[in-house]
């Protein structure tokens, strides 16, 4: 089945504690994308990436870095995470940019206490 | 990236019409889509309009004027599956990488 895979589902973690939220897809798509979802504020991108070893930053990037070593795997990291982080991640990916549709993650429910 | 404009929330009877409005900046556009997700899920694609004029998908259209910076997502024959948010993503630029909007969350009552 072609899909997104994001892990873990929910997390919740505690502040200056680094962690990875990881993203898989089996599609060979070359774009994938990193969103957070905030009641009021909509989807926002946070990093993207056009291929593997290609990543660019989004409208909120500030506190978050991404890797594509692979073109399947695209994970996000919060090296300290904070409180403002606390939010509803999504990843997603599509063959390309253009005129195809997004496939997204299930989400990760991520609060920083 | 673009600017998307779209009411915060609508509601509408089973069985009924509803038209959800969006509207986006033209310099630079290149095209817009519409995504439905329900409560504490993932946005799922509904349509793409590049071109103007309204495509149809079953129960729900998706029509575009590039003129004027406005699309909206029609649809029909509500059904109480149908209460979700609609998210309107506007490309422009080189790049094609959309700006969501806040999304429209539509309610649709007995």
């Amino acid at each position: 089945e072609a899909q997104v895979t994001q892990n873990p589902r929910y997390l919740i973690t505690v502040t200056g504690k680094k962690l990875t939220v990881t993203c898989s897809q089996n599609m060979n798509h070359e774009y994938m994308s990193w969103y957070r979802q905030d009641p009021g504020l909509g989807l926002r991108q946070i990093y993207y990436s056009m291929n593997v070893e290609v990543t660019d930053k989004g409208d909120v990037p500030e506190g978050y870095k991404v890797s594509r070593k692979e073109k399947r795997n695209f994970p996000l990291i919060l090296e300290s995470p904070s409180p403002n982080q606390t939010s509803l991640y999504f990843c997603a990916s599509s063959k390309q940019t253009g005129n195809y549709g997004y496939t997204f993650g299930s989400g990760t429910r991520l609060t920083v206490v | 990236g673009q600017n998307i404009d779209q009411p915060t929330e609508m509601t509408a009877t089973e069985g009924a019409i509803v038209q959800i409005n969006c509207t986006y900046q033209t310099s630079g556009f290149n095209g817009l889509f519409w995504y439905q997700q329900h409560a504490g899920e993932a946005p799922t694609f509904l349509s793409y309009n590049v071109l103007d004029g309204l495509e149809e998908k079953g129960r729900f259209s998706s029509f575009l004027s590039r003129s004027k910076g406005y699309s909206y997502l029609l649809l029909k024959e509500l059904q109480m599956k149908d209460s979700a948010s609609y998210l309107c993503a506007g490309t422009s630029g080189g790049s094609y990488i959309p700006t969501f909007g806040r999304g429209t969350s539509l309610i649709v009552h007995p």
